[in-house]
């Protein structure tokens, strides 16, 4: 089974400065795909930024970019020019590439974003 | 279009009582998921289906019910409610493909 791990509970950044916050996977599969999803006090969950794994470039939206290593199995998430409506917790997921059976997403435990007026 | 919808948004039940959580989507979407959320913990997968008239266990599927008679609808059933099904559920959907699951808003469910 696929696991994911975010090491950092809780970050503190200043506004406009730049915060990364880190998420490593395991997985014996070459075809999967990687996610962000930002979840602020409202719970809805929002998708921030995926990675197709087979994708050797990484993904950027706008402020959000990843840095996605497939050997060491690693996805952090960078935010620059951090925003107060950044504020959330962030959940990294993994989800297989096979397709048509369990594909749900496992997620992480979370990162606690704060950010500093 | 309203995407991912759930019905109802907060509930409080007594242990043994039953409920349906109901979740409807309008994108077409093939795929459909149930998820739970714990204080400190990320969602975890509790029942999905790949098509209509579909269902399959996820991680986390015991104490719980499924149906999807229709496409567009995912229900999540609770036949004998127990304490320790206090949680907020989340439902999903999601294309073919590698296409990306959306979320509905959630469900904040107390179970006295």
């Amino acid at each position: 089974a696929q696991t994911v791990t975010q090491s950092q509970p809780e970050m503190s950044v200043q506004e406009a400065e730049t915060v990364t916050l880190s998420c490593t996977y395991d997985t014996s599969e070459s075809d999967y795909y990687l996610f962000w999803y930002k979840q602020p006090p409202s719970r809805q969950m929002i998708l921030v930024i995926r990675q197709e794994a087979y994708k050797q470039q990484n993904a950027t939206e706008n402020r959000f970019s990843v840095n996605f290593q497939k050997a060491a199995k690693s996805f952090s998430l960078k935010i620059s020019d951090s925003q107060l409506g950044d504020a959330a917790m962030y959940f990294c997921a993994y989800r297989s590439g096979r397709g048509g059976g369990a594909d749900g997403l496992t997620f992480g435990k979370g990162t606690h974003l704060i950010i500093q007026p | 279009n309203a995407g991912v919808t759930q019905t109802p948004k907060f509930r409080v039940l007594k242990t043994g009582q039953s409920m349906t959580l109901l979740c409807a989507q309008d994108m077409n979407h093939e795929y459909m998921y149930w998820y739970r959320q714990d204080p400190g913990m990320g969602l975890r997968l509790i029942h999905y289906s790949v098509g209509e008239g579909t269902t399959a266990k996820g991680e986390v599927p015991d104490g719980y019910n499924v149906s999807r008679l229709k496409k567009q609808n995912f229900l999540l059933g609770l036949e004998s409610a127990a304490p320790s099904q206090t949680s907020v559920y989340f439902c999903a959907s999601r294309g073919g493909g590698g296409a990306t699951q959306y979320f509905g808003p959630g469900t904040r469910l107390t179970v006295l």
